[in-house]
C-alpha cells in the first residue's frame, strides 16, 4: 500500500525567505501527487498536482515542485515567503488513477516577520 | 459548481448515541471520499466510493461506521454508539476519474462525543 512521509512537523522560515518542504512517497509505480494547504479553520485547498509529463510542476500562490523518481521524492518550493502562506501544508498520493488519495500527517509552517 | 457540501458543520452528542452525516459532492463528480482529522494529524482516509460503488473501507476502520451513496450522488456516513475517540473532523471530498483525479473538500463536519 502507499503511504506518504512528510519529516518535517514544524518548519518556521522568515518571511521573504525561501522554502522548501519535504515529501516522500512509497510506491513502485509512477503515482499521482499532491499538495494541498489547510489554513486556520478553513478547508483543505489544492496547490498543484504531479501526473505525468515535466517533474517540475507550477501550481497556485506561486508554489512549484518537483518529483524526483529515483529519490521517491515530491518536495514543495517557493522562493519567497509571505506572512499569508502560514499554514499546514499536505502531501499527499494516489497509486493510480484508480485508487484512493492517501495523506501525509502535515508540515506546519510558521512565518517570521 | 457550489463545491462540496457537508451537513452539519458541527455536531455535539453524547456517548453511545449514532450520528449520521451528510455529504453533497459537485454534480459532475463520480468519485466521493470520507476522510477523519484529528488536531495536528493529517487527513485520515476512511472510504470512498466510485458512484454507488464503496471501493475501500479502511481495515482501520470500526463496525461501528457506515457509509451509503445510494444514488451515486450524496452520501451519508453513519457512526454507531458513538465514543470519546470518535470526536474529529470528518471531511468529505470529491473527485472526478475522468478529470484531474484531484480530491476538493468539504468543509467538513467537526464531531464532539461528550
Amino acid at each position: 500500500a502507499q503511504s506518504v512521509t512528510q519529516p518535517d512537523i514544524h518548519i518556521t522560515v522568515s518571511e521573504g525567505a525561501s522554502l522548501e518542504l519535504r515529501c516522500n512517497y512509497s510506491y513502485g509505480a509512477t503515482p499521482y501527487l499532491f499538495w494541498y494547504v489547510q489554513s486556520p479553520g478553513q478547508g483543505l485547498q489544492l496547490l498543484l498536482k504531479y501526473f505525468s509529463g515535466d517533474t517540475l510542476v507550477q501550481g497556485i500562490k506561486g508554489f512549484e515542485a518537483e518529483f524526483k523518481r529515483s529519490q521517491s521524492s515530491f518536495n514543495l518550493r517557493k522562493p519567497s515567503v509571505h506572512w499569508s502562506d502560514a499554514a499546514e501544508y499536505f502531501c499527499a498520493v494516489g497509486a493510480n488513477r484508480d485508487d484512493k488519495i492517501i495523506f501525509g500527517k502535515g508540515t506546519r509552517l510558521h512565518i517570521l516577520p | 459548481d457550489t463545491g462540496v457540501s457537508q451537513d452539519p458543520r458541527h455536531k455535539i452528542t453524547k456517548r453511545g448515541q449514532n450520528v449520521t452525516f451528510r455529504c453533497d459532492p459537485i454534480s459532475e463528480h463520480n468519485r466521493l471520499y470520507w476522510y477523519r482529522q484529528t488536531l495536528g494529524q493529517g487527513p485520515e482516509f476512511l472510504t470512498y466510493f466510485q458512484n454507488e460503488a464503496q471501493l475501500e473501507k479502511s481495515r482501520l476502520l470500526s463496525d461501528r461506521f457506515s457509509a451509503e451513496r445510494p444514488k451515486g450522488s450524496f452520501s451519508t456516513l453513519e457512526i454507531q454508539r458513538t465514543e470519546q475517540g470518535d470526536s474529529a473532523m470528518y471531511l468529505c471530498a470529491s473527485s472526478s476519474r475522468t478529470g484531474g483525479t484531484e480530491a476538493f473538500f468539504g468543509q467538513g463536519t467537526r464531531l464532539t462525543v461528550v
